[in-house]
């Protein structure tokens, strides 16, 4: 099973530069979430989806946009690369309307952005 | 104050050893707790879910106080591959989300 795929897994940006990582899922989940996570940080969320055409901002949205155009699809965009967006960026989707419930995220194997 | 907080460590335990960690939250309303495991440079990965009653599972067992607003783990008889960094999510309920902490790094050593 695929799971949830993230590519790439590695990629150095310049400093305004802009770019998409990209996230899809093949268990039909209809929650998906990007998370960023810094050294010795704990997981930030940027954007969470609950549905296809629906998109919320998390704790950090600044500087990401994000689209859902699919259930399968989740992609988050850079527009202008900065040292600060240097991170491990996750992606994750959960099948469950109750997360709370079950606290099951399934993720992705991460995307490692250098920015420089 | 975060949502929640954890002591990074590393906590380095002897093999064999039980090594035990908390997790402090705020806002304790309508909320689940569970813990994650995240192997280096590897995704996160449900370990367990916190019940009010507390949860085992094998060597590991997940406690809640909600009174002192806190979640443990206790892992006993520690393995080398116990190693990893063990992070602690809340869940509120009727939000979608879950918020994680920083994260307690477990080193076993030989």
């Amino acid at each position: 099973n695929a799971g949830v795929t993230q590519t790439p897994k590695f990629r150095i940006l310049k400093i305004g530069q802009s770019m998409t990582l990209q996230c899809t899922q093949d268990m039909n989940h209809n929650y998906m979430y990007w998370y960023r996570q810094d050294p010795g940080m704990g997981l930030k969320l940027i954007y969470y989806s609950v549905g296809a055409g629906i998109t919320d901002k998390g704790e950090v949205p600044n500087g990401y946009n994000v689209s859902r155009s699919t259930t399968e699809d989740f992609p988050l965009r850079l527009e202008l690369a900065a040292p600060s967006q240097t991170s491990v960026y996750f992606c994750a989707s959960s099948y469950s309307p109750v997360l709370a419930v079950n606290g099951e995220l399934f993720f992705g194997e991460g995307s490692r952005l250098t920015v420089l | 104050r975060k949502e929640v907080e954890q002591d990074p460590g590393p906590f380095n335990v002897p093999e064999g050893a039980t090594v035990a960690f908390n997790c402090t939250y705020s806002n304790s309303a309508s909320q689940s707790f569970f813990w994650y495991r995240q192997d280096c440079r590897k995704e996160p990965k449900l370990l367990m879910s916190v019940y009010s009653s507390g949860n085992e599972d094998g060597r590991f067992t997940a406690q809640l106080n909600r009174a002192s607003q806190y979640i443990s783990l206790l892992i006993r008889d520690s393995k080398l591959s116990d190693s990893a960094t063990y992070l602690c999510a809340k869940g509120t309920y009727g939000n979608n989300r879950l918020a994680f902490g920083k994260g307690n790094q477990v080193v076993v050593i030989p």
